[in-house]
């Protein structure tokens, strides 16, 4: 495709569940980067792909979070064991080597009940 | 660390007023900075960007100047239009040695035009 994909659009889980969140980036972008978006409030940073090696995760807030991008293309994050502090949207974006511009995709909207 | 201060919102503003969004950034290197902007129900779309000091950037009648001696990246508009309401995102992203690029956000300002 054109843009950067995500799916689901939306994910609604109970508390404890995991779910898993995937990003088809632009096909030929290197780096690929991951967002949460609480309401309201600006994106902030997870984690960092540089093709399948995944170079920061400093942002990733528990280790239930757990990323990955193995053949270098698409990648999924996962959250284990939902708590309701992790609805927010997760947003996706990725850019070719060195770009500074990152191209998002419309996001996944989880909601933990 | 880095980070972004934008004013907060809402602004409402009639068709044709003049735009101006405030930013602000601390950072340690010589990042990029950017504006980002979401209109409802879409994604996030740069708007504009620029890369070092006096720096200007433009896209669709939006400005913003790269002024380091006061750490800020004000994003105006001479005429805003209807078409124009959305959330604004000022953003810096710093590619320096051992950075990744990754962005920081400000928390967004909401931009409401009334016709």
């Amino acid at each position: 495709g054109a843009g950067v994909s995500q799916s689901p659009r939306y994910k609604v889980a109970k508390r404890g569940q995991d779910v898993a969140l995937r990003c088809d980036p632009i096909s030929g972008h290197v780096s690929l980067f991951w967002y949460q978006q609480a309401l309201g409030q600006g994106p902030e940073f997870l984690t960092y792909f540089q093709n399948e090696a995944q170079l920061d995760k400093s942002g990733l807030p528990s280790d239930r979070f757990f990323a990955e991008r193995p053949e270098g293309s698409v990648s999924t994050l996962k959250i284990q064991r939902t708590q309701q502090e992790d609805s927010a949207v997760y947003l996706c974006a990725s850019s070719l080597a060195g770009a500074d511009e990152q191209f998002f995709g419309p996001g996944t909207r989880l909601t933990v009940l | 660390g880095d980070s972004v201060t934008q004013m907060e919102g809402p602004v409402t503003l009639s068709e044709e007023a003049f735009l101006t969004i405030n930013c602000t950034y601390t950072a340690t290197g010589y990042p990029s900075l950017f504006w980002y902007v979401q209109y409802p129900g879409e994604g996030l779309q740069l708007l504009l960007k620029a890369t070092k000091a006096d720096d200007k950037g433009s896209n669709k009648g939006f400005e913003a100047t790269y002024r380091k001696e006061t750490t800020s990246f004000h994003l105006e508009k001479g005429s805003v239009q209807v078409s124009d309401s959305a959330v604004y995102f000022c953003a810096l992203s710093d590619h320096g040695s051992g950075n990744t690029g990754k962005l920081i956000f400000g928390q967004g300002t909401t931009l409401q035009v009334k016709p």
